[in-house]
Order: C-alpha cells, then structure tokens, then sequence
C-alpha cells in the first residue's frame, strides 16, 4: 500500500490556467504538508494542515489555495497559473502537530508541473 | 537570519569507497537535524534524525554526526553502491518554532 500518494503525477498545462493536486495518506497521521521543489532541487514549505486545519503558511501568492476535506486528504488549488509555478509539489504527512519538527515526515511522490 | 549550507555540491565516487557530506547551519534555538535521500524523480526519504543532545546516529551504512556547539553535522556513507546514488538533504528545525530550513543538497552519484 501506498503510504502517501499524489495525482496527477504530471501536469502540463497553460497559463493562466486553474488546476488541482490531490494528495491522501493512509498512516493515520493528523498532520500534512505541501512543499515547492524548484528547478535548483531547493525544498520550501508551502502550507501544513492539522486535523484539517491551517497551521503554516509561509509566504505563498494567494493563488495557492489547500484544501482538507478529512484528515487523510490535503489537496492544493492553483489558480491563475504562472510560468513560475514550474516546479515539482511534494505531499507530506506526519505525526503530532505541525513545529513538532521532532516527528517524522513521509513524503509522496511528487506532482511535476509544467506550466507553459 | 537562518541558513543551511551543505559542500560539497555535487560528488562522484567510485562503488565500495566511503565518503562524508557536510552541513553547517546557523539556525537558533536549533531543534533537531535530519538527514534525507532523495533519488531521482522521487520524494524525500528520511536517513536520521538528531536532537542537539545527540553526537551520531547509524542507519545501516549511513552515520550521521552532529555537533551542536559548532553547528556543523556530516553524513558518512560506508562502502558505497550504485543505488547510493541520489541527493541527500540537510534539514534543521528551529526549537518551538514553525521554520523547518532545507539545504540545497549534495548530488552524490556513485560510479562502477
């Protein structure tokens, strides 16, 4: 069983543009993650959600929007895309809460998306 | 202001040697140090994870070291292989903090 999964696994699409990725996990984690991974392989964290709730946001466009339906599931809408949206999006989860950085984090495959 | 710095770049060794990748950091109050693996095309897997009262931590033939009077942590690896091969990743928590700060990682690529 796939402990964290994300879909689409790649996504090409236009400027301007709105879409969605998916992510669900299977641990029973309360926490869940979404990072940036640029061109240059730099990590970045994005938005952590705890029991369905924002917890970290870090200086992210407002464009990007997460979404926790359930506690398994975190998805990021992204509206109005831009060229430097490019990048490849990892999905994670962990135990404990979010700044409990002593827990440990399992991440997903990753979304490339290419925006052109 | 809180930075992860991580040398070399990039490395390239031949299979069954060893080799050590390096991070300094300045992240205070510091929290804990982990070290992942991230092959190509995939996601981060953790190695290790060290609190500032740890000095080494083995994960089959990975050790990592961790000094926190000097801020600095290295990554051994013993008798590479091939599946070595992949970007490691030096990531420092701020204590009681939300900052999780990422290196720019090492590409390590292991040759036959």
């Amino acid at each position: 069983d796939t402990a964290v999964s994300q879909t689409p696994k790649y996504l090409v699409t236009q400027m301007g543009n709105d879409k969605s990725i998916k992510c669900e996990q299977n641990l029973g984690h309360d926490t869940m993650y979404w990072y940036k991974q640029d061109s240059k392989k730099f990590l970045k964290i994005m938005f952590s959600y705890n029991n369905k709730e924002l917890i970290i946001n870090e200086t992210v466009p407002n464009r990007f929007s997460p979404k926790s339906p359930d506690k398994a599931h975190l998805n990021l809408h992204i509206n109005s895309l831009e060229l430097g949206d490019s990048a490849v999006y990892f999905c994670a989860s962990s135990q404990g809460v979010a700044g409990a950085w002593s827990y440990e984090q399992y991440f997903g495959p990753g979304t490339r998306l290419t925006v052109t | 202001k809180n930075q992860v710095e991580q040398s070399p770049q990039s490395l390239i060794i031949l299979e069954g040697k060893n080799c050590t990748l390096q991070c300094n950091y300045t992240v205070s109050p510091f929290s804990n140090l982990r070290w992942y693996k991230q092959d190509t095309g995939r996601g981060p897997v953790s190695l290790t994870i060290m609190t500032f009262s740890e000095n080494t931590k083995s994960n089959g033939r990975y050790t990592a070291t961790l000094d926190a009077d000097t801020k600095q942590s290295s990554l051994h690896i013993t008798a590479s292989q091939l599946s070595d091969s992949a970007s490691y990743i030096c990531v420092v928590s701020e204590k009681a903090g939300t900052a999780l700060i990422f290196g720019k990682g090492t590409t390590l690529s292991v040759s036959s």
